[in-house]
Order: structure tokens, then sequence, then C-alpha cells
């Protein structure tokens, strides 16, 4: 079976613009998470799907991020307008729900000048 | 909310020596514990789980030891070898939040030769 899979893998970005992030989750799980990797803030979760509801928005970017799971299958965040401090690693993950273990994706990594 | 503390954030060993990474939380309710481990440039990959009803879980070369008491949460390497290398996060889940995971700031091991 395949595992999480994200596009792509590396993002430049000139500060201002849209871009949209692309996450695939494991065939079968309910759940979808993104989340933000930085080293000094770690592993922040953004947005939190429930077969395709979203259960989470992640509160403090609620403004310029926005995850969409428009069928089981799919699921996109965008972030408009970039800024500098937006530059990381964006992790999607995924599971089947409940006590499952999150499977993490191999991530994109955002390079915003 | 959940808080969970890791530490050390950065250590360094022997080949050979063992090493010791814990974490502390603070929602007594916690149930469901992860370690995950993340090598340079890869995404998290899952390196066990516990349930808040077991206390020691062996995997192959390290320990997990659950103190539901203190409200600790250790990883315990044995005998580290250079494929250690990479940094280890644990995660925890409680009843807040639906399935969330509240994950820890990570430690960057090394394993020098």
């Amino acid at each position: 079976d395949a595992g999480v899979t994200q596009t792509p893998r590396h993002e430049v970005a000139e500060k201002g613009q849209t871009i949209i992030l692309k996450c695939e989750p494991v065939s079968g799980h309910n759940d979808l998470f993104w989340y933000r990797q930085t080293k000094i803030q770690g592993l922040e979760l953004l947005s939190y799907f429930r077969s395709k509801s979203l259960m989470e928005d992640g509160g403090a970017f609620k403004d310029r991020f926005k995850a969409e799971m428009l069928n089981s299958s799919f699921s996109t965040l965008k972030i408009q307008p970039t800024e500098p401090k937006d530059s990381a690693v964006y992790l999607c993950a995924s599971s089947l729900g409940g006590q499952d273990t999150q499977y993490f994706g191999p991530g994109t990594r955002l390079l915003v000048l | 909310g959940e808080q969970v503390e890791q530490r050390p954030p950065h250590l360094s060993v022997r080949e050979g020596d063992s090493a010791v990474i814990t974490c502390t939380y603070t929602d007594p309710n916690s149930y469901y514990f992860f370690w995950y481990k993340q090598e340079p440039g890869a995404s998290l990959q899952l390196l066990m789980k516990v349930f808040s009803s077991t206390e020691i879980n062996e995997g192959q070369g390290f320990t997990v030891l659950l103190n539901k008491k203190d409200k600790r949460l250790s990883l315990n390497l044995t005998a580290a070898h250079p494929g250690d290398s990479a940094a280890y996060f644990c995660a925890v889940k409680n009843t807040e939040g639906a399935d969330r995971l509240t994950f820890g700031k990570g430690t960057q091991l090394i394993i020098q030769p």
C-alpha cells in the first residue's frame, strides 16, 4: 500500500504569492492532519479533518492558511499571501482514527523569500 | 491544554553507549503515547506506541518506559549505533481535541564513532 504522499517536495515562493500544497492520505484512512515543522516551534497542528469534515483549524493559522479536503483521497493546504516566516516543512499525516497511529508523508519544504 | 516537555533538545553519545530521552506531560487523562524517529531530510517514522495500561515496552535496541504517576515517558536506547542518529519526538494523545496529538519539541541525537 502506498503511504502518505505529498507534492511538491520543495517549493520556493516570493513574499505575497499564493502557494498550494497537496496531500494524498493512505487509502482508507479517515483522519487527515496538516502540521508545520520548524526547529524553534517543533510540530504545530494547522488543520485536522475527520471523514472530510474540518474538526480543527489551528487557531492562530486561520487568517492566511486554508486547508480543504474535497474528497477522501486528496487534501490541499493553501497559504495566501505567503510571508518569509512561513518558511518551514509542511507535513501531512493520516490515520484510521481513534487509537490508530498517525502516518506521516515526506513533507514539503517551503522557502519564502 | 496538554503541555509536553521533551528533554534534552540535543544529545551526543558514543557508539555503544546508552541514550535516554524523556518527555513529561501535564494531562493525567493522557492515554496513548508515541515515539517517532526523523532521519535527516526524511519524515517522521513511528518507533513505538504504548497504551497507558502498559509500563514497559521493548523494541529492537530500545525500551520505552511510562511512569503514569509522574506523567513521564522515556525512550532508552541501548548500545547506540550510527543508524540511531536522528531527531526523536514523543507525542501524547488525550481525551481533549478528538484525536489530536501533542508533540514534544524533539531531541537531536548524534552518535559519535
